[in-house]
């Protein structure tokens, strides 16, 4: 079982140039995540998905935007990408939703280090 | 405001000594909490889950505890390993159907021999 995984891994870009992460999960879950971790800072939820078609913002969502067109694919895109943007992005997926009680879990993948010069 | 503290936010042990984590949280309602350990380049992986009605669980060396009254838990690693140097970062669940949850921002811990 790949999990979680995330493409490209390490990627950098000059201002105002756009990309496209991909997030792909092979475990069926209903749920997926983006979130970036920066130094010093606890993981911040940028954009989230609670089946295929649907998503939702998160706490930092702005110059962001995401697509989930199938169910195990889930896509952040930065359209104009600024310095600010530099961080360690991580996708994860879930079976539930992470408020319900019970053994669902996140389940994250490796990271995708983004530079934005 | 829902936040979630950490502390300390770095200890350094010598191999083969315990040690404990401290993770304060405001988060409200609350569904549950986790710990998750995330080694240098790597994505968090879940080492246990506390819900409400739960004091204390343990996952191997790891042992967490839930104190829902003060909103408190703790993370204790028993006879530490050179690997299990790494952040662990607490994670507090919202009571909601749409999966928000506020993070710590993890204690880096290192062992060393």
């Amino acid at each position: 079982n790949a999990g979680v995984t995330q493409t490209p891994k390490f990627r950098v870009l000059k201002t105002g140039q756009s990309m496209t992460l991909l997030c792909a999960q092979d475990m069926n879950h209903e749920y997926m995540y983006w979130y970036r971790q920066d130094p010093g800072m606890g993981l911040r939820l940028i954009h989230y998905s609670v089946g295929e078609g649907t998503t939702a913002k998160g706490e930092v969502p702005d110059g962001y935007n995401v697509s989930r067109l199938k169910k195990q694919n889930f896509l952040l895109g930065l359209e104009s990408a600024a310095p600010s943007q530099t961080s360690v992005y991580f996708c994860a997926s879930s079976s539930l939703a992470g408020g319900s009680s019970g053994a669902n879990v996140l389940t994250f993948g490796a990271g995708s280090r983004l530079t934005v010069l | 405001k829902n936040q979630v503290e950490q502390s300390p936010q770095s200890l350094i042990i010598l191999e083969g000594k315990n040690c404990t984590l401290q993770c304060n949280y405001t988060v409200s309602p609350f569904s549950n909490l986790r710990w998750y350990k995330q080694d240098t380049g790597r994505g968090p992986v879940s080492l246990t889950i506390m819900t409400f009605s739960e004091n204390t669980k343990s996952n191997g060396r790891y042992t967490a505890t839930l104190d829902a009254d003060t909103k408190q838990s703790s993370l204790h690693i028993t006879a530490s390993q050179l690997s299990d140097s790494a952040s662990y970062i607490c994670v507090v669940f919202h009571n909601t159907n749409a999966g928000k949850s506020t993070f710590g921002d993890g204690t880096t811990l290192t062992v060393k021999p």
